[in-house]
């Protein structure tokens, strides 16, 4: 059974540093997600990585994956008060049978502040 | 434009009334799932559909029924509703979960069951 963790689950930060939220997973997958959620709404696609060494970068956010080491990171250069919100991790794992079932982590409640 | 509505978005019931939640997607999208969010709990997956009359469980199935009847439509019909099934829930769809497809989400429905 695949888990997914996410560290941490709580992050407040302030305004124009960086952080790193990390996500691990049990078993082997190469498709990995993560969405943003803020407060009482849905959840926003960020990143989609499909293979060893992905990175992809949006503004002021930047994911990558390790499938090796079942490790994915988002990392947040100079943190803006903007980018509070919940985010969240979701994999899909490589076993058969299992092509549409996407676990997510917990959620790291993100709060940034001036 | 394009989107997953869900209906009704807020609803309060009673123990044991059925009741369906609807999910509808305009994107021509082949995947849809329905997840349950609960708070510490992040999002857990109730069931998911590759395509129409396919469908699997995900990890949390129990007291929930679904059908793909037609591409558009994924709904969530609960045949016996209990308290445990206070919830948030969310409907996405994709073109798939490979090759860099997003989820797009709905605005969710929350449901009391007293």
């Amino acid at each position: 059974e695949l888990k997914v963790e996410q560290n941490p689950l709580f992050l407040s930060m302030q305004e124009g540093k960086n952080y790193t939220i990390y996500c691990n997973y049990s078993t082997t997958s190469d498709r990995l997600y993560w969405y943003r959620q803020d407060p009482g709404k849905s959840l926003e696609s960020l990143f989609v990585l499909l293979s060893n060494g992905a990175v992809k970068q949006e503004g002021r956010l930047m994911a990558s994956l390790d499938t090796k080491a079942r490790l994915s990171t988002l990392h947040i250069t100079a943190a803006v008060h903007d980018l509070s919100a919940t985010y969240f991790c979701a994999v899909v794992p490589n076993y058969g049978g299992s092509q549409g079932n996407l676990i997510f982590g917990k959620g790291t409640k993100l709060s940034v502040k001036p | 434009e394009a989107q997953v509505t869900q209906n009704p978005r807020y609803l309060i019931t009673v123990t044991g009334k059925k009741l369906t939640v609807t999910c509808s997607q305009n994107m021509n999208h082949e995947y849809m799932s329905w997840y349950r969010q609960d708070p510490g709990l992040g999002l857990r997956q109730i069931y998911y559909s590759m395509n129409v009359e396919v469908t699997d469980k995900g990890d949390v199935p129990e007291g929930y029924k679904v059908s793909r009847k037609e591409k558009r439509n994924f709904p969530l019909i609960l045949e016996s509703p209990s308290p445990n099934q206070t919830s948030l829930y969310f409907c996405a769809s994709s073109w798939g979960t490979g090759w860099g497809y997003e989820q797009y989400f709905g605005p969710g429905t929350r449901l009391t069951v007293t």
